[in-house]
């Protein structure tokens, strides 16, 4: 079965800090991968795409994907309050509508 | 620009009562549609997506049943709800015909069955 997996517990960081998510993927024919920040009571709203191998960067966000390690990862920069939520990982793979999400990762930001 | 409806926002429903959500999509055709839920705590579970008018597909064998009557219409209905049947709900879409698109979601229709 496709998977994708984020295993971090909840994650603090302090305010200006950067927080690191990690998310592993099971299937080398992953295509595309998203992350997606969610506010509690809230629902998803996308924050980054990614599709080569490499860093994308947007803001204070930073997308990293590799392909042979099967890892896609995510940065922020300079972290503030507003940033506390849980972030899902997602995967969709080739030939597949559907997108695959991890569990997610709470961060908080602490002032 | 796409925007997409979901409604209502929050639903009480005894158990063994019927249930309809209804999602919309506006600014875009023939898009790729999905129901999802989110437990309490638990990630998201499709439920079901739907490619076109009438085209269903079911991920997860329930009491539930979806349908798109038009093709920006996407309905999740139950006969019968369980208190299993709690949570969140909510609808997605995605332009067809391209792996990179990703999935945009309504704001969610917080359910619970007392």
């Amino acid at each position: 079965q496709k998977e994708v997996e984020q295993n971090s517990g909840p994650l603090s960081v302090p305010e200006g800090a950067i927080a690191s998510l990690n998310c592993t993927y099971s299937d080398r024919g992953s295509q595309s991968f998203f992350w997606y920040r969610q506010y509690s009571g809230k629902s998803p709203e996308l924050i980054m795409s990614i599709y080569s191998n490499g860093d994308k960067e947007d803001g204070r966000f930073t997308a990293q994907l590799n392909k042979a390690s099967q890892y896609v990862s995510l940065l922020i920069r300079d972290s503030q309050p507003s940033d506390s939520a849980t972030y899902l990982c997602a995967g969709r793979y080739y030939g597949n509508n559907r997108l695959a999400f991890g569990k997610g990762n709470q961060v908080v930001v602490i002032p | 620009s796409q925007t997409i409806h979901q409604w209502p926002a929050t639903l009480v429903q005894p158990v063994g009562s019927p249930l309809s959500l209804e999602c919309t999509v506006e600014g875009t055709s023939n898009p790729n549609l999905y129901w999802y839920r989110q437990a309490a705590g638990r990630g998201l579970q499709l439920l079901f997506y739907s490619v076109g008018i009438g085209q269903i597909s079911s991920e997860v064998p329930q009491n539930l049943s979806a349908s798109r009557p038009q093709d920006r219409q996407f309905i999740l209905s139950s006969k019968k709800l369980l208190l299993s049947d709690s949570g969140f709900y909510l609808c997605a879409w995605n332009r067809q015909s391209s792996y990179n698109s990703p999935l945009h979601f309504g704001n969610g229709t917080r359910l619970t069955v007392t």
